[in-house]
């Protein structure tokens, strides 16, 4: 069974740019979860999409944004970047509703903001 | 708001050795689950052992296990006989259905490197 595959692995964008990554779950998998990590602010929570409807948001401004579509793969964007934003961006999918089993988070996307 | 407090930033072990993690936490929730995740220089973040709240025996996996204090809200990971593979960052993790099951409010991070 393939993993959590995102793409790109590796981004280089301009400030004031914007940028979508993307993220194909487990095969079968419904919730898919993407978090920030940086060396200053950790691991931060971003968004959460089941079944194409976002469940849970983290504290971002509204550059940042997500979805998901009919097959689970899910898209975050991030409109006028900042320098603030290159960090490791993590994709993380689960297999059902009622939660408690572990997420599976893929290799991340490394986003550099020059 | 959930918080999740992991007082070493850096731990050393010999191989073969013992090492404990420690990871307090703080949750409104009755019902949620703790997580160790561990994330190698790959950066890949990879499951390492899981405890329902509810449960009152403490989890174990192979050479992880945790001691899992509900009413000290207090979450530690303990590492037998220590491996080179066992280096890396170690992320503590609950999460509950209040604040969402799958929204994991991570730790700082302890990073744990084990020396041969």
């Amino acid at each position: 069974k393939a993993g959590v595959t995102q793409t790109p692995r590796y981004l280089i964008k301009t400030r004031g740019q914007q940028v979508t990554l993307s993220c194909s779950p487990i095969s079968g998998h419904r919730s898919v979860s993407w978090y920030q990590q940086t060396p200053g602010q950790g691991l931060q929570f971003l968004f959460e999409y089941f079944s194409e409807t976002q469940r849970n948001k983290g504290n971002f401004p509204g550059r940042f944004s997500g979805r998901q579509f009919s097959n689970s793969r899910s898209e975050m964007n991030v409109s006028t970047l900042e320098l603030g934003d290159s960090a490791l961006y993590l994709c993380a999918s689960s297999p059902n509703e009622q939660g408690g089993k572990e997420a599976f988070f893929g290799q991340g996307t490394r986003l550099t903001v020059v | 708001a959930q918080t999740v407090t992991q007082s070493q930033p850096e731990m050393s072990v010999q191989e073969a050795e013992t090492v404990t993690l420690s990871c307090t936490y703080d949750t409104s929730e009755n019902n949620y689950y703790l997580f160790w995740y561990k994330q190698p220089p790959s950066r890949q973040m990879i499951l390492v052992i899981r405890q329902e709240a509810y449960k009152q025996q403490n989890a174990t996996e192979n050479r992880f296990s945790v001691n899992f204090q509900k009413a000290a809200k207090s979450f530690s990971l303990k590492i037998s006989d220590s491996q080179l593979g066992d280096t890396a960052m170690y992320f503590c993790a609950p999460a509950g259905p209040t604040s969402g099951t799958y929204k994991y409010i991570f730790g700082t991070g302890t990073r744990l490197k084990v020396l041969a």
